[in-house]
């Protein structure tokens, strides 16, 4: 059982740069999340998902884009990666909203 | 707007004393409390979960309780080990059912 799994670990980008996080869950959960953390300013979420076909923004959306493709995988997009965006990207998932979340390894993102 | 407090920010004790960890959240509107583990570089463990309703919860060495009216929960180790170096997370979810967390206490157990 793998619980949430995330692609890639590590990326370095130059700014301008677009690429997609990848974020897979095996736990039939309903509802998948996608957070930033930053020294200082602790956990944020981004975007999340409450149900399949469903996404909505978190408290810091801008500069990013959510396709939530099947139950099991809710991938982030970057379309023009800046240097502000260098942080750790992380995938969670959750029964229903008000449950327990479950959390990725995370995605190190470094944007040059 | 929520916002949940950790104080303090970090901690070094001796291995065997008992600790709390202490956190705070502005609105007290809240369906539960949840408290995590995250190891450097890792992701985040969830460690235990209280309901609006409870007082308490508890896991092994683990304890963890909650007053909602005075916007206040602790979760206190008992007999603390070197491999309880971490950081812990508070993180509260209410009417928006999104979870809002701390910045976190980063605890350093001496042997």
């Amino acid at each position: 059982n793998a619980g949430v799994t995330q692609t890639p670990k590590f990326q370095v980008l130059k700014t301008g740069q677009s690429m997609t996080l990848q974020c897979a869950q095996d736990m039939n959960h309903n509802s998948m999340y996608w957070y930033r953390q930053d020294p200082g300013m602790g956990l944020r979420l981004i975007y999340y998902s409450a149900s399949e076909g469903t996404t909505d923004k978190g408290e810091v959306p801008n500069g990013y884009n959510v396709s939530r493709l099947n139950k099991r995988e809710f991938s982030l997009r970057l379309e023009s990666a800046a240097p502000s965006q260098t942080s750790v990207y992380f995938c969670a998932s959750s029964r229903k909203r008000t449950e327990t979340q479950y959390f990725g390894p995370g995605t190190r993102l470094l944007v040059l | 707007k929520q916002e949940v407090t950790q104080i303090p920010a970090a901690l070094s004790v001796p291995e065997g004393e008992n600790l709390v960890l202490n956190c705070s959240f502005t609105d007290s509107a809240i369906y539960n409390l949840q408290w995590f583990r995250q190891d450097p570089g890792k992701g985040l463990t969830s460690l235990l979960l209280i309901q609006s309703s409870q007082r308490e919860q508890t896991s092994g060495r683990l304890n963890a309780s909650l007053d909602k009216s005075s916007g206040r929960s602790t979760l206190y180790i008992a007999a603390s080990q070197p491999g309880d170096s971490a950081t812990y997370l508070c993180a509260v979810v209410g009417g928006s059912e999104k979870l809002v967390f701390g910045k976190g206490t980063k605890l350093t157990v001496n042997p």
